[in-house]
């Protein structure tokens, strides 16, 4: 069956404390892409991956970090977590066109974040 | 960067009418335009999507229309059901995908 999962599904954390949501996609997609979803702000794309080891900022990148070492995996690190962090985060990936994203974001079931 | 601006973020119709949302975009490099549909709970899907190359398309009981000289694009539902009522987002794209802050479609039977 063709998706998207991410691991884990619920996470509660204290400020500070280092943590990584994980991301596999297995439709051999090349874009991958991470937002977060907060009330009254819908989505907002923190940072998006064209291919293998190509990652670039989306709108709203600042305190995390990704990485894109196998095309199937793209997770999201929060190295330092605070609790305006807390919010609802999906992982999406898509086949790639040379001209940008153009094809439909398959998005995984989400991640709840909560930074105490 | 880009921004992307949807009205209404309410909206409220009876079961069979229609219902329309709009959205304006800023960058004029964006060149695909999709609607995604999330209902409670659920992860967002895909319901219709236009490139820039094409000023209008349908699907069934959805459309979505697209004036790229005024840089806003439209989704149009005909006779609503109940099952449609969810919140709905436009998005707006090139390499990077903005999306709008979403409208909740409310659908009285």
């Amino acid at each position: 069956e063709a998706q998207v999962t991410q691991n884990p599904r619920y996470l509660i954390t204290v400020t500070g404390k280092k943590l990584t949501v994980t991301c596999s996609q297995n439709m051999n997609h090349e874009y991958m892409s991470w937002y977060r979803q907060d009330p009254g702000l819908g989505l907002r794309q923190i940072y998006y991956s064209m291919n293998v080891e190509v990652t670039d900022k989306g709108d709203v990148p600042e305190g995390y970090k990704v990485s894109r070492k196998e095309k199937r995996n793209f997770p999201l690190i929060l190295e330092s977590p605070s609790p305006n962090q807390t919010s609802l985060y999906f992982c999406a990936s898509s086949r790639g066109t040379s001209g940008g994203i153009g094809r439909e974001q398959y998005f995984g079931p989400g991640t709840r974040l909560t930074v105490t | 960067g880009e921004n992307v601006e949807q009205h209404p973020s309410t909206l409220s119709v009876q079961e069979g009418d229609s219902a329309v949302i709009k959205c304006t975009y800023s960058d004029s490099a964006s060149n695909y335009f999709p609607w995604y549909k999330q209902e409670l709970g659920k992860r967002p899907q895909l319901i219709i999507d236009i490139r820039s190359n094409v000023g209008e398309k349908k699907d069934q009981r959805i459309a979505v229309t697209l004036n790229k000289t005024a840089k806003h694009f439209s989704l149009h539902i005909t006779e609503t059901q109940p099952e449609d009522s969810a919140v709905y987002f436009c998005a707006a794209s090139n390499y990077k995908l903005t999306f709008g802050k979403g409208t909740l479609l409310t659908v009285n039977p």
